[in-house]
């Protein structure tokens, strides 16, 4: 079954780092982009971050860039998201989501399969 | 950034009703953009990729069209399981964005 699930959301302190992972099965992972996208509780969808398929190539929004790090290890199916300086408005379902297209090109890039998020809360 | 515009941001709506959401782009996206479903307590799901062209699985009611800077989802005869939030994306452009989101309520 073609699938993405997300680990590692939880409960951390302002200023705190949490680790995200995605484990990938279904499909040649390697083969495929990958990307994370958040949305905070209520409110509409947010893209994070984005990285290619060999992870040479790794993008980033303005509001997480140098904050957070993301890679991923293709022997192991699994893509993941290092935060770091973690804010209250980082609380968020955080999406992984797969590239649709083998096309490096990112302007070609859309989302074909989603997982089911996890939650990261910022808060004392 | 290129930022992307939606409307309406909610529509209440009654069961045939054909419904029409826009998109409109800050800056030139070509047909850089895609529509996605978010249904209550779900992940998004992807309706439309590259402006106009559908997706294996989804009902032919959903089209889209435009290029450029203007967008149109269109839901001919909405059905009830439409219910859900409508988010459109773009890829034209790094950081990648999304619209803010339209909501459909059915009556």
């Amino acid at each position: 079954e073609v699938q993405l699930l997300e680990s590692g959301g939880g409960l951390v302190q302002p200023g705190g780092s949490l680790r995200l992972s995605c484990a990938a099965s279904g499909f040649t992972f390697s083969s495929y982009a990958m990307s994370w996208v958040r949305q905070a509780p209520g409110k509409g969808l947010e893209w994070v971050s984005a990285i290619s398929g060999t992870g040479r190539s790794t993008y980033y929004g303005d509001s997480v860039r140098g904050r957070f790090t993301i890679s991923r290890d293709n022997s192991k199916d699994t893509l993941y998201l290092e935060m770091n300086s973690l804010r209250a408005d980082d609380t968020a379902i955080y999406y992984c989501a797969k590239i649709g297209t083998e096309v490096s090109a990112t302007s070609y890039w859309y989302f074909d399969l989603w997982g089911r998020g996890t939650l990261v809360t910022v808060s004392s | 950034e290129i930022v992307l515009t939606q409307s309406p941001d909610f529509q209440s709506v009654t069961p045939k009703e054909k419904v029409t959401i826009t998109c409109r782009a800050s800056q030139n996206i070509g047909t850089s953009l895609n529509w996605y479903q978010q249904k209550p307590d779900q992940s998004p799901k992807l309706l439309i990729k590259y402006a106009s062209q559908s997706i294996s699985g989804v009902p032919s009611r959903f089209s889209g069209s435009g290029s450029g800077t203007e967008f149109t989802l269109t839901i001919n005869s909405l059905e009830a399981e439409d219910a859900a939030a409508y988010y459109c994306h773009q890829s034209g452009s790094l950081p990648h964005t999304f619209g803010q989101g339209t909501k459909l309520e059915i009556k």
